[in-house]
C-alpha cells in the first residue's frame, strides 16, 4: 500500500525567513507528484506539479519553488517568506500521468508573523 | 471566472436525513470530477468520482448525479451520520495531460444527532 509522508507537521515562521516542506511517497515508483496550498476555510490552489525526478512544473505563481530530487521526494521551499504563504500545504499524488485520481497527504500548517 | 462552483456553502441536516451538494462548472472540456472529504487539519480523502461517460455513481451511502448539459453535478449522502460532518469538495479534471484538478470552494456539511 502506498503511504505520503509529510514534514513538518507545522510550522511558524518570521516573515522574511526561509522555509523548507517536504514530501516523500511510498510503496509507489515514479508516481506524479503535486503540490497545494489552502488557505484557512478555503478551496486547494494547485502550485507545483512533477512526472519525474529533477522536473517540475509550475501552475501559479507564488513566490514559491519546488524540486524532486528523488523518485520519492518531492520538496517546496522559499528564500523569503511572505504574510500570504500562511496556509495549509499539501502534497498529492496520482498513479500515471493523465490519471486524474489524485490522493493527498496529510498536510503541513503554516503560520508566518 | 470561477471554473467549478458548489452550492450551498454550508448546509446542516439532522442525522438520518440526506444531504444533497451540488456542484457546477463551465468548462465543457471537464470529464472527470471527484468529490474530496476533508476534515479539520486533515488532508482531503478522495470519496467517490464519476467520469463524463457516466450519469450515476453509487457507492454505499454516497451517490452522484451527473447531468452533462446542464454542466452539473450533486452529491447525495443518504442516512446522514454525525461523523460525515466535514468540507466536502468537488473536483473537475480537463483531461489535457497536466494532471490539473480545478477545485470548488466547498461545502461545510454539519449533521445534526
Amino acid at each position: 500500500a502506498q503511504t505520503i509522508h509529510q514534514w513538518p507537521v507545522a510550522e511558524i515562521k518570521a516573515v522574511g525567513s526561509p522555509l523548507s516542506l517536504g514530501c516523500t511517497i511510498k510503496g509507489k515508483s515514479s508516481p506524479n507528484l503535486y503540490w497545494y496550498w489552502q488557505a484557512t476555510g478555503g478551496t486547494l490552489q494547485q502550485l507545483f506539479y512533477s512526472i519525474t525526478v529533477g522536473q517540475v512544473e509550475s501552475v501559479v505563481q507564488l513566490n514559491l519553488s519546488a524540486s524532486r530530487p528523488k523518485d520519492d521526494q518531492f520538496i517546496l521551499s522559499t528564500e523569503k517568506l511572505l504574510l500570504s504563504h500562511s496556509g495549509f500545504y499539501l502534497c498529492a499524488w496520482s498513479l500515471n500521468w493523465g490519471d486524474d485520481t489524485q490522493y493527498f497527504g496529510p498536510g503541513t500548517r503554516l503560520l508566518v508573523l | 471566472q470561477q471554473q467549478v462552483r458548489q452550492s450551498p456553502q454550508s448546509l446542516t441536516v439532522w442525522e438520518g436525513e440526506t444531504a444533497i451538494l451540488n456542484c457546477s462548472y463551465e468548462d465543457s472540456t471537464f470529464n472527470y470530477f471527484p468529490w474530496y472529504q476533508q476534515f479539520p487539519g486533515e488532508g482531503p480523502a478522495l470519496l467517490i468520482s464519476i467520469s463524463s461517460v457516466s450519469d450515476k455513481k453509487e457507492d454505499g451511502r454516497f451517490t452522484i448525479f451527473f447531468n452533462k448539459r446542464e454542466k452539473k453535478l450533486s452529491l447525495h449522502i443518504t442516512d446522514s451520520q454525525p461523523g460525515d460532518s466535514a468540507t466536502y469538495f468537488c473536483a473537475a479534471s480537463e483531461n489535457t495531460n497536466t494532471g490539473k484538478l480545478t477545485f470548488g470552494d466547498g461545502t461545510v456539511l454539519t449533521v445534526k444527532p
